[in-house]
């Protein structure tokens, strides 16, 4: 079962645009992680949400956590190409035990 | 600095030679995770360790095994490769119990099978 839904699954842009992905559940976790993962690396934890409604910032990314704890958006201001990867959005908790499911998946290109 | 570390970075194996991924952690978790990603997909989880407690996924090939010798180790074990086991194995850590739930990555194992 798929838990999370992540989209746009591709996004190519140019860069200095601005982007938003989306990450959509219909079940209720206790924290949301984004990780960006470049080719031939692991993911790298970029923020961790855990307050319904919270808003987290990192230079030039913004998070959000839905107030339902539900649902969760990346917004990228200003794209580079270093921005480029594939971004992953995962939830845990309360009754995922010690698993944390992932979503789909939005692989960026940012184009310089 | 703490860190999940995984050997090799790079593994060819033939088809059918068993094989063995290794991961160690620096961070002091009580959770192991290994995990197959193939093409830009979302990590699979194949199976964690709680302490010494396996929890293995229903769906995971019998093909795969693991050990955790200690807190700091964990090793994946392909008893007999097929082609379709050809991605890059993905080991992690969490620490369960402090309520907000993170979790750190190694670099990867890509494995190729000849």
């Amino acid at each position: 079962t798929q838990l999370l839904e992540q989209s746009p699954q591709f996004l190519s842009i140019q860069e200095g645009e601005n982007l938003t992905v989306y990450c959509n559940s219909s079940s209720v976790f206790s924290s949301l992680q984004w990780y960006r993962q470049e080719p031939g690396e692991g993911p790298v934890l970029l923020v961790t949400v855990v307050t319904g409604g919270e808003v987290k910032k990192l230079k030039r990314l913004t998070f959000q956590f839905g107030d339902a704890r539900k649902d969760s958006s990346l917004h990228i201001t200003a794209a580079q190409p270093g921005d480029t990867g594939l971004y992953l959005c995962a939830g845990a908790g309360p009754n995922t035990g010690n698993q944390f499911y992932f979503g789909t998946g939005t692989s960026l290109t940012v184009i310089p | 600095d703490a860190m999940v570390i995984q050997n090799p970075r790079y593994q060819v194996t033939q088809f059918g030679k068993p094989v063995t991924l290794s991961c160690s952690q620096t961070l002091n978790h009580n959770v192991m995770y290994w995990y197959q990603q193939k093409s830009s997909q979302a990590p699979k989880l194949l199976f964690h360790y709680y302490d010494k407690d396996f929890n293995n996924e229903a769906d995971t090939p019998d093909n795969f095994q693991s050990r955790r010798p200690n807190t700091s180790f964990c090793f994946l074990d392909i008893r007999s490769p097929g082609l379709g086991d050809a991605a890059m194995y993905l080991c992690a850590t969490s620490l369960r119990g402090t309520g907000a739930y993170e979790q750190y990555f190694g670099p990867g194992t890509r494995l190729t099978v000849t």
